[in-house]
């Protein structure tokens, strides 16, 4: 049974440049949603995309963002990037409809901005 | 603004005791409650949740106890063991939101010595 794969595990960046995460989700999930954590910080929520719809997003600026593809697989993209953006993307899906079930989670991609 | 707060950075047990981290939230929304483990390099682990309306969840060595009218909840590991050592986190689901959005904490390492 596949658990969540992200894709890179790190990647450098410049200030400006821009970035695109991968993520699968759980086999027999639908659900995908993307957070950051920064280095001492606890995961943020970015969005949720379901239907392959951006369907709740958090605090975050315009510069990011993402897609759902027909086989649930997702992508974050950033544009911009901003010397701030160098943090921990974690990936975590879930099945809709199925109540109080845990999100689960990636290994993440270790982004780092020079 | 933090709605949800680990206030112990970090907890250190002997092997064999019980080790107690603590969560505190602001928002009286949240109507289910997780335990995520985090390993280095490695993405968050559920570990337990719980729901609003009982106030306490077993899973072998873990309990998860919730005091809705403290607005807090604590996880205990009896007996802790050397393996249990990670950062924790306490996440919260706000119950307008059906669409699993989760508010982390910062995180509480716990080191287990033998």
């Amino acid at each position: 049974d596949a658990g969540v794969t992200q894709s890179p595990t790190h990647l450098i960046k410049t200030r400006g440049q821009q970035v695109t995460l991968r993520c699968s989700p759980k086999s027999g999930h639908d659900t995908v949603s993307w957070y950051q954590q920064a280095l001492g910080q606890g995961p943020q929520f970015i969005f949720q995309y379901y239907e392959e719809e951006e369907r709740q997003r958090g605090n975050f600026p315009d510069r990011f963002s993402g897609h759902q593809f027909p086989n649930y697989s997702s992508e974050l993209n950033v544009n911009a990037l901003l010397l701030g953006d160098s943090a921990l993307y974690l990936c975590a899906s879930s099945l809709e409809g199925t109540g109080n079930q845990p999100q689960h989670f990636g290994d993440g991609t270790r982004l780092s901005i020079l | 603004d933090q709605q949800v707060k680990q206030n112990s950075p970090s907890l250190s047990v002997q092997e064999g005791r019980i080790s107690i981290l603590n969560c505190d939230y602001t928002n009286s929304m949240f109507d289910y409650f997780l335990w995520y483990k985090k390993y280095p390099a490695e993405g968050p682990t559920f570990l337990i949740s719980i729901s609003s309306i009982k106030d306490k969840n077993e899973d072998g060595r873990f309990t998860v106890f919730l005091n809705k009218s403290a607005k807090h909840l604590s996880l205990h590991i009896v007996p802790s063991q050397p393996g249990d050592s990670a950062v924790y986190f306490c996440a919260a689901r706000d119950r307008g939101s059906t669409l699993g959005r989760l508010y982390f904490g910062r995180g509480t390492q716990l080191t287990v010595w033998p």
